[in-house]
């Protein structure tokens, strides 16, 4: 399976400090996704970086991949309490980029 | 845009019964997915659709379980009939490639069943 793996399963900071989540896959990939969940919510999704790719920015959003190691990270900066939600990476298969295998996400609470 | 529709947003419903969960994607989008999420299993991809046709059905857990979209416009979730192991949020998401295979997805706001 490719499924994503995200570590911490859960995760508290303070508001303004950054928060730093990763994912980890077992098979080469076309694309790999970060979404968001708020409680309640659909999936809304944030960023998409090219398995060429090592590196993207989208306003407070870092992410980085590394193919080598099978593995991404999702860096949020001077976070914000409406940040408190649940994040999930996806990996789209290098022979069927249509479908995303979800990892099962890490809670991310930002306290005031 | 109105975003992915689905509908009904709960449905309470006995086990035994017929549910049906629909979904209107985003117009233009010719791939439409069907996701049940669970606390035990997390998000699970049921089937999806490529231009109306079904491409991938491996995680329709059981017979109980069919998926039809007549149009581009409109899927149902058919569980007939239903028990309570069915009791999960299932959402409906649609996408469009970009370029080179890039999808990403755009999710309805789901429907919460439960069943008794």
């Amino acid at each position: 399976s490719q499924q994503g793996e995200e570590d911490p399963q859960a995760l508290s900071i303070q508001e303004g400090e950054n928060a730093t989540m990763n994912c980890s896959y077992k098979t080469s990939i076309n694309n790999l996704q970060w979404y968001r969940q708020n409680s309640g919510r659909g999936l809304v999704h944030l960023i998409l970086i090219r398995s060429n790719e090592r590196e993207k920015h989208s306003g407070r959003l870092r992410v980085t991949l590394d193919t080598s190691k099978k593995s991404s990270s999702l860096l949020i900066t001077a976070s914000r309490a409406a940040d408190t939600a649940s994040y999930f990476c996806a990996t789209a298969g290098r022979w069927g980029a249509q479908k995303l295998v979800f990892g099962q996400g890490t809670r991310l609470t930002i306290n005031p | 845009d109105a975003g992915v529709i689905q509908s009904p947003r709960h449905e309470v419903t006995e086990m035994g019964q017929e549910v049906t969960l629909r979904c209107k994607p985003i117009s233009g989008h010719n791939s439409l997915f069907w996701y049940r999420q669970t606390m035990m299993r997390g998000l699970e991809l049921l089937i999806y659709f490529n231009n109306n046709v079904p491409i991938d059905d491996s995680g329709m857990p059981e017979d109980r379980f069919s998926a039809k979209m007549p149009n581009a416009s409109f899927s149902t979730l058919k569980i007939q009939p239903s028990e309570p192991r069915d009791s999960a949020v299932y959402f409906c998401a649609s996408s469009q490639s970009r370029d080179r295979g890039l999808y990403e997805q755009y999710f309805g706001p789901g429907t919460r069943l439960t069943v008794t």
